[in-house]
């Protein structure tokens, strides 16, 4: 049974700093990996996609690394903003294209 | 193109009651998934659908949940009766192929029994 776990739990850093988000996984046989943002009282908002084939994915001040060997993936955001505030989910896909998330990294970034 | 639309937004209903919850996927998306989040815990799946047939439903957490999909078009989700435990946020998410490009995810529902 997939167990997702993301370390740690809550973060608070100073405008500026980078932030670092990890999450693993028992499983190594997963298909796809999603990153997604949720600020307080909204939806998901997907960040990225990591195909299992691919070591990373890069979108702006994001980038995510993905270990299927290992069962790891990071998330880091560069020069972090008050905006980046919000909880950051991971997830893993099975075969069925069924998620199995992990219970997320509350962030804090102040100003 | 339009997202994931999910509503209503928040529902109160007292204990017993009944609730449906309603998803409009993106157009020409096949795949459509409901998801839960109950206080405290991990996001849950819950059901898949494909256009209008049930995928995969070994989510749902008992038979007071009924999920449909008329036409392969929006989907609900129907809680009857609903008890306390049923409280949490309903997500809907859908996706053109699933595993290889990703979820869409909607606002949600925020359903408070009391």
């Amino acid at each position: 049974k997939q167990e997702v776990t993301q370390i740690p739990a809550a973060l608070s850093v100073p405008e500026g700093e980078n932030l670092v988000l990890n999450c693993s996984f028992t499983d190594s046989a997963i298909y796809n990996l999603q990153w997604f943002r949720q600020d307080p009282g909204k939806g998901l908002t997907s960040l990225l996609l990591i195909q299992s084939s691919q070591r990373e994915q890069t979108s702006g001040r994001l980038n995510a690394s993905l270990d299927k060997s290992s069962g790891r993936s990071t998330l880091y955001i560069a020069a972090s903003q008050p905006g980046d505030s919000a909880t950051y989910l991971c997830a893993v896909f099975d075969s069925w294209g069924k998620l199995q998330f992990g219970a997320g990294t509350q962030v804090v970034v102040t100003p | 193109e339009a997202g994931v639309t999910q509503f209503p937004s928040h529902s109160v209903i007292e204990k017993g009651q009944t609730v449906t919850l309603r998803c409009d996927p993106i157009s020409g998306h096949d795949n459509l998934y409901w998801y839960r989040r109950v206080m405290g815990k991990e996001i849950k799946f819950l059901l898949h659908f494909v256009k209008e047939s049930k995928q995969d439903e070994s989510g749902m957490p008992n038979n007071r949940f009924l999920a449909e999909r008329t036409g392969g078009t929006y989907s609900t989700l129907k809680v009857q009766p609903a008890e306390l435990e049923d409280s949490g946020v309903y997500f809907c998410a859908s996706s053109r192929t699933g595993v290889t490009e990703g979820y869409t995810f909607g606002s949600g529902t925020r359903l408070t029994v009391v």
